[in-house]
């Protein structure tokens, strides 16, 4: 079964700094991997979808990288803000034999992420 | 606008009591699911949807109950056969190619009396 960890569980640094948030999957067989951002007792916004073919993505000022074969992704944020602060999750998409592609995401338990102004 | 709506945004459930969540896209979007978060956790897969008229349970599905009528709805359902059912819940959906990005509604947070 596919376990999502993510290190550190919090995270709490100054504005301006750069940081790395960092995720790690147990079964290497996955369509994709994505990074989403969650506000308190909010929904999910989608940051990145790295593709299982890819080994990064940019957005703005958020890098997400992929090593399938060990199981690791980091999202790397740039130059960071108070307004950054917020849960970012980890999630992947496991292959499937059988049946569509439309089987759901295994989610780590995320980090809670404060910019300190 | 383009997205994903779910009502109500709290539901308070009594003893005994079944309650549906309400979950509407217009994103044109086949597949839809439903995600359970509780404090501190990650989300888990409760049903998802492929299709009209078809779906599958995930990894949490006992005391839950859907339907798929209609390719912009996808209804939830927590029969009092689930014990523990206070946390908040999310709707997703997205194309079926297994390679596009899921898009999360608001949330629903439910509470039991």
């Amino acid at each position: 079964k596919q376990e999502v960890t993510q290190i550190p569980a919090a995270l709490s640094v100054p504005e301006g700094e750069n940081l790395v948030l960092n995720c790690s999957f147990t079964d290497s067989a996955i369509y994709n991997l994505q990074w989403f951002r969650q506000d308190p007792g909010k929904g999910l916004t989608s940051l990145l979808l790295i593709q299982s073919s890819q080994r990064e993505q940019t957005s703005g000022r958020l890098n997400a990288s992929l090593d399938k074969s060990s199981g690791r992704s980091t999202l790397y944020i740039a130059a960071s803000q108070p307004g950054d602060s917020a849960t970012y999750l980890c999630a992947v998409k496991a292959e499937r034999y059988s049946g569509g592609g439309a089987d759901g995401l295994t989610f780590g338990k995320g980090t809670h992420l404060i910019i300190q102004p | 606008d383009g997205g994903i709506t779910q009502s109500p945004k709290y539901l308070f459930r009594k003893e005994g009591q079944n309650v549906t969540l309400s979950c509407e896209q217009n994103l044109n979007h086949d597949a839809m699911y439903w995600y359970r978060q509780d404090p501190g956790q990650g989300l888990r897969l409760i049903y998802y949807s492929q299709i009209v008229n078809d779906f599958q349970k995930g990894d949490i599905a006992e005391g839950y109950s859907v339907s798929r009528e209609k390719k912009e709805s996808f209804p939830l359902t927590v029969t009092s056969a689930q014990k523990n059912p206070t946390a908040f819940y999310l709707c997703a959906s997205s194309g079926t190619s297994g390679r596009e990005t899921q898009y999360f509604g608001p949330g629903t947070r439910l509470l039991v009396l």
